[in-house]
């Protein structure tokens, strides 16, 4: 069965770093997601991507993070500064084309744990 | 704004001890209701979509209804392997993301 994979699985950064959290989505798929969760506490959305821009973006989604797809397959979550409370897993997820049943369910994948020192 | 809330927090059922999980929601126009099945540091698993009032889906010993305002998750018999933490969430009409609860953690004991 098709999966979304996501790398890391586990980075311990310190704060101020750079992260880059990276996805290989479903082939042929074209809407793109990426959630955090705090451990313990619910999945939020942070931002979506279709035909290589952002269509939508949450609150938690400010100047420090930014998305891209740089070669047509990853898609990339980057965290320019990290502070402490950036420590969650982020997952990815992938969409296909929308519209008819069955095709509006998102897939996810297993996560990259992020842990901010 | 979509809004999602599920109950219990948490359900401790004895394995074979049928139980059912709530998840009341507010959302602008209803694309379709979702229940994900989520294990300990692993990403959400897709277990149903429902798209209308009235709508049942079932998978094994799950089943997932939707009311107008509601959704229940039913457990039937359950059996250890069926611990983990369920989690509901929303689609609307407008757009394809997905808003969710907090989530229900089911713990089956043998």
């Amino acid at each position: 069965e098709p999966e979304v994979t996501q790398t890391p699985s586990h980075q311990v950064t310190q704060m101020g770093q750079e992260v880059i959290l990276r996805c290989v989505p479903i082939s042929n798929h074209l809407y793109f997601y990426w959630y955090r969760q705090i451990l313990g506490q619910k999945v939020e959305f942070l931002v979506s991507f279709y035909n290589n821009e952002i269509s939508e973006k949450s609150e938690i989604f400010d100047d420090q993070f930014s998305v891209e797809r740089p070669d047509g397959s990853n898609f990339t979550l980057k965290i320019r500064s990290t502070k402490l409370e950036d420590s969650a897993m982020y997952f990815c997820a992938t969409l296909g084309t929308g519209g008819a049943s069955g095709a509006n369910v998102l897939t996810f994948g297993a996560g990259s744990r992020l842990t901010v020192l | 704004e979509d809004q999602v809330t599920q109950s219990p927090e948490a359900l401790r059922l004895q394995e074979g001890e049928s139980s059912s999980l709530n998840c009341s929601y507010t959302v602008s126009g209803l694309r379709g209701l979702f229940w994900y099945r989520q294990d300990p540091g692993k990403g959400p698993e897709f277990l149903f979509t429902l798209y209308s009032a009235g709508e049942e889906k079932e998978k094994e010993r799950l089943k997932a209804t939707l009311t107008k305002k509601e959704s229940f998750l039913h457990i039937t018999a359950p059996k250890p392997e069926d611990s983990a933490t369920y989690l509901c969430a929303v689609q609307a009409v407008n757009d394809y993301k997905l808003s969710f609860g907090a989530g229900t953690t089911v713990t089956v004991r043998a």
